[in-house]
């Protein structure tokens, strides 16, 4: 079973920021946080992925918090094409699967 | 960007046929994995595969799986005969050696069992 939980879904207005949150409050110390996404039925695509510190790139903010039990996903302006679902996962380490959740459906509304 | 090529796009079979799902993992990558999508559910882990055996397996990886990588470049998802649930959309992904690697993934291949 997936150890994140997360809302089913989240509106969001184009241009504004998508603030996605996930809880994983039995995270453990050598657990990332890793953000994908699936764009009607197309493969996942990774976003971003953390440990403990805030991170950035050029798709999305990823905000974890101090006791890395919830963290945000930060979409800074949403267009509708960033309408999909988001998963949100954790993950120990390498070689060990991904565990999927049904995700957050976002819709970004014009 | 390198990708993660995944053939057929679609495969139709009968039921009880073998289907073989093909995949071109990023050429640097180690770790090589299968999960699968059922219409409108989640996706589903199978199987990792790491230096040239299974690392990993889920429950619904039973004995009519199988997965090889028959020389440097693809790794192959066998289904030996076939059935109505395994329906699906099937994707590959692979990702480098490392703590924090993330999963790149394929497009897929739909499978229809009919």
């Amino acid at each position: 079973d997936a150890k994140t939980t997360q809302p089913t879904s989240m509106d969001c207005a184009e241009g504004r920021a998508a603030n996605l949150p996930c809880n994983h409050s039995t995270i453990s110390g050598n657990e990332y946080v890793y953000w994908y996404r699936q764009i009607h039925s197309q493969g996942p695509q990774y976003i971003i992925h953390g440990l403990k510190n805030n991170e950035t790139n050029e798709m999305a903010s990823l905000i974890i918090t101090e006791d890395r039990k919830s963290s945000t996903l930060i979409l800074p302006h949403a267009t509708l094409r960033d309408t999909t679902v988001y998963y949100c996962i954790v993950r120990a380490f390498y070689g060990q699967n991904f565990v999927f959740g049904p995700g957050t459906r976002l819709s970004v509304l014009p | 960007e390198p990708e993660v090529t995944q053939t057929p796009s679609h495969q139709v079979t009968q039921m009880g046929q073998e289907v073989i799902l093909r995949c071109v993992p990023i050429s640097n990558h180690l770790y090589f994995y299968w999960y699968r999508q059922i219409l409108g559910q989640k996706v589903e882990f199978l199987v990792s595969f790491y230096n040239n055996e299974i690392s990993e397996k889920s429950e619904i990886f039973d004995d009519q799986f199988s997965v090889e990588r028959p020389d440097g470049s693809n790794f192959t998802l066998k289904i030996r005969s076939t059935k109505l649930e395994d329906s699906a959309m099937y994707f590959c992904a692979s990702s480098e050696e490392g703590a924090s690697e993330k999963l790149f993934f394929g497009s897929g291949t739909q499978l229809s069992v009919l």
